[in-house]
């Protein structure tokens, strides 16, 4: 398998713009997550899906952050409007129904958002 | 408030000096500790869970063992090539993992 695939890998916008990350989570996983890296908070939940529906948007920090997963092999972050502070890198994962009570989330490689 | 803190922030070692990496929580019914590692402009790489005090993982030149209270990553011998970032994180609630902040690991020639 490919692994989460995420796209862009790299975002510069300005202010005010909207921005759209993507992720690819790995084929049969039943949870998806989106989690935002900073230097000051490390690594935060933002929102998480279990076949396709959003189970805890609670991390998501504005009204700002929509995030949506239209199928199982798809699901979109969307910042409208962004803002500066919004920059940071942006990660998706990916695991399997948790029934034991501690599945593994695996990685995407992120995308780094700029925000001018 | 359920919490995960690691330390030593940055740890700089030379080529072959063992040491160790500490992750603290208090999650109250812990579930699972996982351990990750993460390069530059990466994303974090699943190393190993930990379920129960007492449990010891090893894989190549890194072993995790778990208490009640905290973890330990031990690198043994390392080399340049484990330099990276080391994560610690716990899961909180049904599908929720909190992460600490990371020990940035610098291994030197």
């Amino acid at each position: 398998d490919a692994g989460v695939i995420q796209s862009p890998r790299h975002e510069v916008t300005e202010m005010g713009q909207e921005v759209t990350l993507r992720c690819k989570p790995i084929s049969g996983h039943d949870y998806l997550f989106w989690y935002r890296q900073t230097m000051m908070r490390g690594l935060e939940l933002l929102i998480y899906f279990n076949n396709n529906v959003p189970i805890d948007d609670s991390g998501m920090p504005e009204d700002r952050f929509s995030a949506k997963m239209p199928n199982a092999s798809f699901s979109t972050l969307k910042i409208q409007p962004s803002e500066p502070r919004d920059s940071a890198v942006y990660f998706c994962a990916s695991s399997l129904a948790v029934t034991s009570g501690a599945e593994t989330q695996y990685f995407g490689p992120g995308t780094r958002l700029l925000v001018l | 408030e359920d919490q995960v803190t690691q330390s030593p922030e940055a740890l700089r070692l030379q080529e072959g000096e063992s040491s160790s990496l500490n992750c603290s929580y208090t999650v109250s019914g812990l579930r699972g500790l996982f351990w990750y590692r993460q390069d530059p402009g990466k994303g974090p790489e699943f190393l190993f869970t930990l379920y129960s005090a007492g449990e010891e993982k090893e894989k190549e030149r890194l072993k995790a063992t778990l208490t009640k209270k905290e973890s330990f990553l031990h690198i043994t011998a390392p080399k340049p090539e484990d330099s990276a970032t080391y994560l610690c994180a716990v899961y909180v609630g049904y599908s929720t993992l909190t992460f600490g902040k990371g020990t940035m690991l610098l291994v030197s020639p």
